[in-house]
């Protein structure tokens, strides 16, 4: 059990285009989802927090307008890249806290490439 | 069977003791082996960053890798109460795969 997916895995987009990455719970529910982005050296920062049914929680130096987060049911929660560029070029990894017992679950990460 | 398998515990220990560790996993295309710590509802914080099999150390902590036998290891030298948290293995390829997580408090 405690299965997060999120489509697609991998994703090349052209620069000044949209890109929507998916985040599922397979098999529970999560009243919270996480976003994050991964960095060299396979560090972690975390973007923003996502509950259902209300506005996403962005930190501190993440533009809310350009990635857009919308976490409509128990189940899943989106991330939208909009007018992406080189520079967002990453590996975006969502995880979902079960809710009830705060048990955090990761999914297993979408690359992007903008060119 | 899942591809990362790490014990959740919770596992408890007296400030001092020695801390294993310990992850298994399936798929021999990982490359890169990771430790983060995660205190409760915050981000993963990066520990240790393996590249391939052999060992790593910094400070108390001392990464392991074993491709052969697909077990990797963290061991924690005199725990704090401080180093109590969730440690999650990672591994990746092209994408990247978590354990569990193990739930280790360390009492004064």
């Amino acid at each position: 059990g405690a299965v997060v997916s999120q489509h697609p895995s991998w994703v090349i987009c052209k620069s000044g285009t949209s890109v929507k990455i998916e985040c599922r719970s397979l098999d529970f529910q999560a009243t919270t989802m996480f976003w994050y982005r991964q960095f060299p050296k396979q560090s972690l920062m975390l973007m923003a927090t996502s509950n259902e049914g209300s506005k996403a929680t962005y930190e501190q130096g993440v533009e809310k307008d350009k990635f857009l987060i919308n976490h409509a049911s128990l189940t899943l929660s989106t991330l939208t890249v909009t007018s992406a560029h080189p520079e967002d070029s990453s590996f975006y990894i969502c995880s979902a806290e079960r809710t009830g017992d705060y048990e955090q679950y990761f999914g297993p990460g979408t690359r992007l490439t903008v060119t | 069977q899942k591809e990362v398998e790490q014990d959740p515990g919770p596992l408890s220990v007296p400030e001092g003791a020695i801390v294993s560790l310990n992850c298994t996993y399936s798929n021999s295309a990982f490359q890169y082996f990771m430790w983060y710590r995660q205190y409760s509802r915050k981000g993963p914080e990066l520990l240790m960053y393996t590249y391939s099999s052999g060992n790593k150390e910094d400070g108390r902590f001392t990464a392991q890798v074993d491709k052969s036998s697909k077990y990797i290891s963290l061991f924690i030298r005199d725990s704090q109460p401080s180093d109590s948290a969730t440690y999650l293995c990672a591994m990746s390829s092209n994408d990247m795969r978590f354990g569990a997580g193990t739930r280790l408090t360390v009492k004064p």
